[in-house]
């Protein structure tokens, strides 16, 4: 069974320092991992899309990266600002099934 | 391009009662799959519908139940509600190309059923 997890749970930072979020995978076979943000009591925003052969996505300030050997993701968010306070999570999805396996996420403040 | 959109966004339901929710996922998407969000437990798979056909299922009781229609429109019921049902429910929708390359999930806004 897939297991992912995001450390730590909560943190908070400075407006304008980068923020570092990390995800690990029990599984590395793995089809590809998707970032995606949640506002408070709000649905899923998808962030960035990785694929298996992919070893990073970048989007604006989000950049993501991939070691699948070592079951590993990092979210990149350069010059945090308020507007980024959300949880973030990440899910994983094997090959062959479109079922997302997900995080609890990392919950974050970016202090003003 | 309109999202994935998911109504009632809100539901108040009493034990006992069953709920259906329902799904509308982006023009052209033929995956649509349900989660289960709470507190404790994070996020959940339920099941996941393409071209009318279960074709994933999480581990969730035979309470909770779906379906696709042919335009991919899906619904979900859940019979019987207890409290521990109380938790934001959402659908997200994929592209889902014949030779079987998964693109990237969209979720809806989510509904939040609350059992009294």
């Amino acid at each position: 069974k897939q297991e992912v997890t995001q450390i730590p749970a909560a943190l908070s930072v400075p407006e304008g320092e980068n923020l570092v979020l990390n995800c690990s995978f029990t599984d590395s076979a793995i089809y590809n991992l998707q970032w995606f943000r949640q506002d408070p009591g709000k649905g899923l925003t998808s962030l960035l899309l990785i694929q298996s052969s992919q070893r990073e996505q970048t989007s604006g300030r989000l950049n993501a990266s991939l070691d699948k050997s070592s079951g590993r993701s990092t979210l990149y968010i350069a010059a945090s600002q308020p507007g980024d306070s959300a949880t973030y999570l990440c899910a994983v999805r094997r090959y062959g099934n479109n079922r997302l396996a997900f995080g609890k996420g990392n919950q974050v403040v970016v202090i003003p | 391009k309109a999202g994935v959109t998911q109504t009632p966004r809100y539901l108040i339901k009493t034990r006992g009662q069953q709920v259906t929710l329902s799904c509308s996922p982006i023009s052209g998407h033929r995956s649509v799959s349900w989660y289960q969000q709470t507190p404790g437990q994070g996020l959940q798979f339920l099941f996941e519908y393409f071209s009318e056909t279960q074709r994933n299922k999480g581990n969730f009781p035979g309470r909770f139940s779906g379906r696709q229609f042919s335009n991919s429109r899906s619904e979900m019921n859940v019979s019987t509600l207890e409290l521990g049902d109380s938790a934001l429910y959402l659908c997200a929708s994929s592209l889902d190309l014949d030779r079987g390359w998964y693109n990237e999930q969209f979720f809806g806004p989510g509904t939040r059923l609350t059992v009294l």
